[in-house]
């Protein structure tokens, strides 16, 4: 079984420019959630995929965007980049909503 | 809106010891909550989940306790090890099922 893994690790983008950060969730799971995790902050939720579709969404704007694919991996797409979107960005799969998610390492973006 | 908080910032305790984090949350009555623990640099790791119908559970060194009269969670680490030294993260699913709002997190460091 293999656990949940995003790419890259580390990215360094220019102001203005777009952003796609990649997720394979693990074997098994067809839930996937974004979330951005600012310094010294906790999580804050971005959007959930369920079976391709999106299934909630948080207080994010438009520019953030995503999608999933039959094998349950998923992209986290961001446009226009802003200097506050600088931030650690974590995947979590899950089998279902009330369960517990399983977090990747993390893609840290920085945006000059 | 949900509000869930984590009223310690940092924790610092000697080895050997309890270590008691503390989480209220508000405007809710979350059907479970979960703690993670997270490693800087590192996506959250899932540690326990408590229904809202259970008053305690343990894991090994871990105990979690959760009042939903006061809106309340406690997690305790008993003999407590400087490998323990992490951030804590507490977590409810939020009214439409679909997202983890997390609190802040506690820094707790063990000192040997």
């Amino acid at each position: 079984e293999t656990g949940v893994t995003q790419s890259p690790t580390h990215l360094i983008k220019t102001r203005g420019q777009q952003v796609t950060l990649r997720c394979s969730s693990q074997s098994g799971h067809n839930t996937v959630s974004w979330y951005q995790q600012a310094l010294g902050q906790g999580p804050q939720f971005i959007f959930q995929y369920y079976r391709e579709e999106e299934n909630g969404r948080g207080n994010f704007p438009p520019r953030f965007s995503g999608l999933q694919f039959p094998n349950y991996s998923s992209e986290l797409n961001v446009n226009a980049l802003e200097l506050d979107d600088s931030a650690l960005y974590l995947c979590a799969s899950s089998s279902g909503t009330y369960t517990e998610a399983f977090f990747g390492q993390g893609t840290r973006l920085t945006v000059v | 809106s949900q509000k869930i908080e984590q009223n310690s910032e940092a924790l610092n305790i000697q080895e050997g010891k309890t270590a008691t984090l503390t989480c209220n949350y508000t405007n809710y009555s979350p059907a479970y909550l979960q703690w993670y623990r997270q490693d800087p640099g590192r996506g959250p790791v899932f540690l326990l989940l408590i229904r809202e119908n259970e008053k305690e559970k343990r894991k090994e060194r871990l105990k979690v306790t959760f009042d939903t009269t006061l809106k309340q969670s406690l997690f305790h680490i008993t003999a407590s090890q400087p490998a323990d030294s992490a951030t804590y993260l507490c977590a409810l699913l939020n009214q439409a099922g679909t997202a983890l709002i997390f609190g802040k997190g506690t820094t707790l460091s063990v000192s040997s």
